[in-house]
């Protein structure tokens, strides 16, 4: 059983589009994340998002933004896209226990490709 | 967030143990030191976890010296598919929503 599911796993789309991508955990965790990762293989929160709060990376652009539907969902939203957006974005999730643990559980990730 | 320094590639040899070490020198009171592993086009994995001195589990040893101020992630015997990126990150208790910061990583080739 798939932990933590993304879709797309790949999606190509041009400059000035909006796009979305999924996000659904099966773990009963009660936070979720999306982090992106660039070329060169760093990879940087974007948000953290649970029933009680969202809580956003400052460096993330108003362009982005979450959707939760349920506790089960996180999609990502992103308003006219830019070559810059290009990369590979993680979901993850977790159980959130006080802070003390940040045993996160990751997607498989969706590649997305701005041309 | 305490800011942690890796190696940034280390090479190995089937069989051998590997010790990745972090520094992390200003790591505060209430900060965890956490593991992570990334295999090529997936997600990271978390692998270990510790606050201090030695915490081992069925994949890794975490060793972590009285002043905190470094850890060492012990993989026994790796093969090949031990090839991959280890992330050391270390955080705050109170860091709401457990936002994790990732640095670069060290890139572990594990060689025949």
């Amino acid at each position: 059983d798939t932990a933590v599911s993304q879709t797309p796993k790949y999606l190509v789309t041009q400059m000035g589009n909006d796009k979305s991508i999924k996000c659904e955990q099966n773990l009963g965790h009660d936070t979720m994340y999306w982090y992106k990762q660039d070329s060169k293989k760093f990879l940087k929160i974007m948000f953290s998002y649970n029933n009680k709060e969202l809580i956003i990376n400052e460096t993330v652009p108003n362009r982005f933004s979450p959707k939760s539907p349920d506790k089960a969902h996180l999609n990502l939203h992103i308003n006219s896209l830019e070559l810059g957006d290009s990369a590979v974005y993680f979901c993850a999730s977790s159980q959130d226990n006080g802070g003390n643990s940040y045993e996160q559980y990751f997607g498989p990730g969706t590649r997305l490709t701005v041309t | 967030l305490a800011k942690t320094t890796q190696p940034i590639s280390m090479d190995s040899y089937e069989g051998q143990e590997v010790n990745i070490t972090c520094s992390h020198n200003n790591i505060a009171t209430n900060d965890y030191i956490t593991w992570y592993q990334q295999f090529p086009s997936q997600g990271p994995r978390f692998i270990i976890q510790g606050y201090k001195t030695k915490v081992t589990n069925e994949v890794a040893s975490l060793f972590i010296p009285a002043d905190r101020k470094s850890s060492t992630l012990s993989l026994p015997r790796v093969s090949l598919s031990d090839t991959a990126v280890y992330y050391c990150l270390v955080g705050d208790a109170n860091n709401a929503g457990n936002m994790l910061t990732f640095g670069g990583g060290t890139r572990l080739m594990v060689k025949p």
